[in-house]
């Protein structure tokens, strides 16, 4: 079974903090990506990530940058903390095939105080 | 990207047979669906993926009119455990790699 886990199921922080979420999954897939997940909005794509050092922006990454430095972990950093940024955030992976099957973490909620 | 449209939320009675409709007039030609289910404090499971006509498995089925300008996720005889929120997905390979889009989801809720 595939795995992909987060660093943290609950994160507290203030604003202006650099906050890092990190993901690692288990199963040498080659895309990683990032969501933000608010009442009412969805599932939004932040950043993703297609192979080592490669990365590609998503709907809405003001405010976001990642890292993938290995294949397995693909970190979303948020250099200055704000209080919008308060939400749960989503980690997952897919191989290059089957399109778009994609395994999710668990996440971790977010908030900005 | 495609965007798509589909209910917000939709409720069943235990046993019925349930479809769910998802709205992406602007697919484009290499682009798959795919449906995913979503219960509180989980991330998205996959369920079923198709590119044309009707896909079958153990979970649901996806039927996709040849236009492909829409599918419909069918669940048979749903139980309480169906209570979740399903979101339609439709991408594909662009530019080598994959660019995808979630909807909003629609939260079904199966009545005992």
């Amino acid at each position: 079974d595939v795995k992909v886990t987060q660093s943290s199921r609950y994160l507290v922080k203030r604003t202006g903090e650099k906050v890092f979420l990190e993901c690692v999954q288990d199963m040498d897939h080659e895309n990683m990506f990032w969501y933000r997940q608010d009442p009412g909005l969805g599932l939004r794509l932040i950043y993703f990530s297609y192979d080592v050092k490669m990365k590609e922006k998503g709907d809405i990454p003001e405010g976001y940058s990642v890292s993938r430095e290995k294949k397995e972990r693909f970190s979303l950093i948020l250099e200055s903390a704000s209080t919008n940024q308060t939400s749960m955030y989503l980690c997952a992976s897919s191989p290059g095939q089957p399109l778009l099957k994609q395994y999710f973490g668990p996440g971790t909620r977010l908030t900005v105080t | 990207l495609a965007k798509t449209t589909q209910p917000i939320s939709m409720d069943s009675y235990e046993g019925q047979e349930v479809n769910i409709t998802c709205s992406h007039n602007n697919i484009a030609t290499n682009d798959y669906i795919t449906w995913y289910q979503q219960f509180p404090s989980q991330g998205p499971r996959f369920i079923i993926q198709g590119y044309k006509t009707k896909v079958t498995n153990e979970v649901a089925s996806l039927f996709i009119p040849a236009d492909r300008k829409s599918s419909t996720l069918s669940l048979p005889r749903v139980s309480l455990s169906d209570t979740a929120v399903y979101y339609c997905l439709v991408g594909g390979y662009s530019g080598g790699y994959q660019k995808v889009t979630f909807g909003t989801g629609t939260k079904l809720q199966v009545i005992p």
